[in-house]
């Protein structure tokens, strides 16, 4: 049973650039969620995706968004890159409901320079 | 607020003790906590919940305890091995409305067992 799966997994790009980054759910998880870790810090939510659809939305600006297909794997773009945009960021997925633990993948670095 | 840890708190144990890795969570309303494990360059990997609704619950060499009264989640892992070594995230659940479960994060904390 195949977990959460994520490409690629080290990225380099140049400030202003844009970047499409890849997730998918573990095997009957239906509710994709993201999340950017700095480096010595927790993740931090960015938003979740259920039926294709952004459901909540974290602290972040509009720069960062995404999309759910309907085979339920998603993907998370950021335009206008900045520097401190370098993070790893992690995908996890769940089923919808609370209560419901969130697994996540191995990450993908993403390097700004 | 949202944690934002800077500096992650370490703790050294021998290989063979027991372990205790504490996490102040932030809204007394949150009513679901995770305990991860995250080893370097790795994701977060679950290891036990607990529901507000309960005090405490036992996986395999592992313990969390929940006191909503002081809004504190501790980890006891027994019988620390060197595979224990990782950075430990508490999570927590607070309300929001409909279905959505959106994580907070606490202050990691680094388990370095020596041999």
């Amino acid at each position: 049973d195949a977990g959460v799966t994520q490409s690629p997994t080290h990225l380099i790009k140049t400030r202003g650039q844009q970047v499409t980054l890849r997730c998918s759910p573990k095997s009957g998880h239906d509710t994709v969620s993201w999340y950017q870790q700095a480096l010595g810090q927790g993740p931090q939510f960015i938003f979740q995706y259920y039926e294709e659809e952004e459901r909540q939305r974290g602290n972040f600006p509009d720069r960062f968004s995404g999309h759910q297909f309907p085979n339920y794997s998603s993907e998370l773009n950021v335009n206008a890159l900045l520097l401190g945009d370098s993070a790893l960021y992690l995908c996890a997925s769940s089923l919808l409901g609370r209560n419901s633990p969130l697994h996540f993948g191995n990450g993908t670095r993403l390097t700004v320079t | 607020g949202e944690s934002v840890g800077l500096h992650l708190p370490t703790l050294s144990v021998q290989e063979g003790d027991n372990s205790i890795i504490n996490c102040a969570y932030s809204n007394s309303a949150s009513d679901y906590f995770i305990w991860y494990k995250q080893e370097s360059g790795k994701g977060p990997q679950f290891i036990i919940d607990i529901r507000s609704n309960m005090d405490k619950r036992q996986g395999q060499r592992v313990t969390v305890l929940l006191n909503k009264t002081v809004k504190h989640l501790s980890l006891q892992i027994a019988a620390t091995q060197p595979g224990d070594s990782a950075v430990y995230f508490c999570a927590e659940m607070p309300p929001y409305g409909g279905a959505t479960n959106k994580l907070i994060f606490g202050t990691g904390t680094l388990l370095a067992v020596q041999p």
